[in-house]
């Protein structure tokens, strides 16, 4: 049962564009969402969360969407660059219940060309 | 600081044998997790410590497996009589929390993780 799902494997966007990367959920008691990036050979790092009490957060080149009614949130990246270049998971986490694992997505491949 | 080391990079090991990792979490944290990923999936949550204490395991984590935090520092990974569906990535993380919250979530701390590959 994927509860935390990223329907598109890959996206391809030309740098300096607006690179927009989608995921949804299915368990409603999801209490925070996070983002992290991960390049080839090395660990996910961290990019980005976002509490289930808010509906937006940015830093820098990179916002996140929460939409609770529609269990669905995005990573907006702008403008995107060639480093952006990765895999980028979604994951969700039960905070209210105590716990910190991370339940992650699938993942989309992030190609930004010149 | 040198970030989460795990050892090895690699494993190559025939179907039938015991294999174990080895993850050193970043010296402050009190915190250690274990996750597995397979070929086309996103990581998947096995086991976390706080300090020697186990404090919750997935039902992946079956009987074969076995992981341990000793002394609050280091923490092993074993997987006994090994089977071609375990062959996957492996991944330790550390944070340093006492209990979970939004600031300090996003603090996990991967490593670079272990292939495993069950021939």
């Amino acid at each position: 049962d994927q509860q935390v799902k990223q329907n598109s494997p890959s996206l391809s966007v030309q740098e300096g564009r607006i690179s927009i990367l989608n995921c949804d959920y299915t368990n409603s008691m999801f209490d925070y969402f996070l983002w992290y990036k991960k390049y080839p050979a090395e660990g996910p790092t961290f990019l980005i969360s976002i509490s289930s009490i808010k509906d937006k957060n940015e830093d820098g080149r990179f916002t996140v969407f929460l939409n609770k009614s529609a269990k669905h949130l995005s990573l907006h990246i702008v403008p995107s660059q060639p480093g952006d270049s990765a895999v980028y998971f979604c994951a969700a986490s039960l905070l209210s219940y105590n716990t910190d694992k991370l339940i992650f997505g699938t993942g989309t491949r992030l190609q930004v060309f010149p | 600081d040198t970030g989460v080391s795990q050892d090895p990079r690699h494993k190559i090991t025939k179907r039938g044998q015991n294999v174990t990792f080895r993850c050193d979490p970043i010296s402050e944290h009190n915190r250690l997790y274990w996750y597995r990923q397979t070929l086309g999936q996103g990581p998947e949550f096995l086991t976390y410590f706080q300090n020697e204490a186990q404090l919750e395991k997935s039902r992946l984590l079956s009987d074969r497996f076995s992981a341990e935090r000793p002394k609050g520092s280091f923490s092993t990974l074993e997987i006994q009589r090994t089977e071609q569906g375990d062959s996957a990535m492996y991944l330790c993380a550390s944070s340093l929390l006492d209990r979970p919250g939004p600031s300090t979530l996003g603090g996990y701390t991967f490593g670079s993780g272990t292939r495993l590959t069950v021939v």
